[in-house]
């Protein structure tokens, strides 16, 4: 059974650091895109990053709302996936989610896993 | 002005037939696959479609998802109650190097 439960959303001042962990299981973590998503409350969905498959070498993209403030990272031995928050802002106050992006033979087939989330609230 | 544009909200009653728009440009759904996700409330988004019109295992064939040029659609046939949500695109934007989702379209079962 495929899991992935995220830890480490908490209250943090702006202008201060965070780091959320992934733990997957249930899959070969190697295999697969890892994706962060976040969700302001009440609002839509959006991207945070990508941490692609060893096949992909591992390469990373990030939204241009946090590209130089957030680093996403992943611990293969562990199964995890990181991301490390810094400059915070009060817009990055959302739930956080944890996705698995299914690559198979042909390639990438999408978001197909999701966790519960973790929220983090930027404020003073 | 948003990348992916879908409508804020959609209704119907029981039984009837209802789409959803997403509408982009060439440099992502024009160019690349459409996602589509619905997110029950209180819940986390569940995959409901991927490569614009392939169905995951579960997902009723009530729901079919289709793309044309730069925009895409979800229908939903023979609604049901269990279908209110909010339904969400994505697709990711070549030129920005980004994956983009839509705003998102809150459907209401009437």
């Amino acid at each position: 059974e495929v899991r992935l439960v995220e830890s480490g959303g908490a209250l943090v001042q702006p202008g201060g650091s965070l780091r959320l962990s992934c733990a997957a299981s249930g899959f070969t973590f190697s295999d697969h895109y890892m994706d962060w998503v976040r969700q302001a409350p009440g609002k839509g969905l959006e991207w945070v990053g990508r941490s692609r498959n060893r096949a992909n070498s591992y390469t990373t993209d990030y939204a241009a709302s946090v590209k130089g403030r957030f680093t996403i990272s992943r611990d293969v031995s562990e199964n995890s996936l990181y991301l490390q928050m810094t400059s915070l802002k009060t817009e990055d106050t959302a739930v956080y989610y944890c996705t698995r992006g299914y690559c198979d033979t042909t390639g990438y087939q999408g978001l197909d896993y999701w966790g519960q989330g973790t929220l983090v609230t930027v404020s003073s | 002005q948003p990348v992916l544009t879908q409508p804020p909200s959609a209704s119907g009653t029981p039984g009837q037939r209802v789409t959803i728009s997403c509408s982009g440009s060439s440099s992502n759904i024009g160019d690349n696959f459409v996602y589509w996700f619905q997110q029950l409330p209180g819940t986390a988004p569940k995959l409901l479609f991927y490569k614009n019109n392939q169905r995951p295992s579960g997902v009723p064939d009530r729901f079919s998802g289709s793309k044309s040029g730069t925009s895409a659609s979800l229908a939903i046939s023979g609604l049901r109650s269990e279908d209110e949500a909010d339904y969400f695109c994505a697709a990711w934007d070549g030129s920005l190097s980004e994956v983009f989702f839509g705003g998102g379209t809150k459907l209401t079962v009437l």
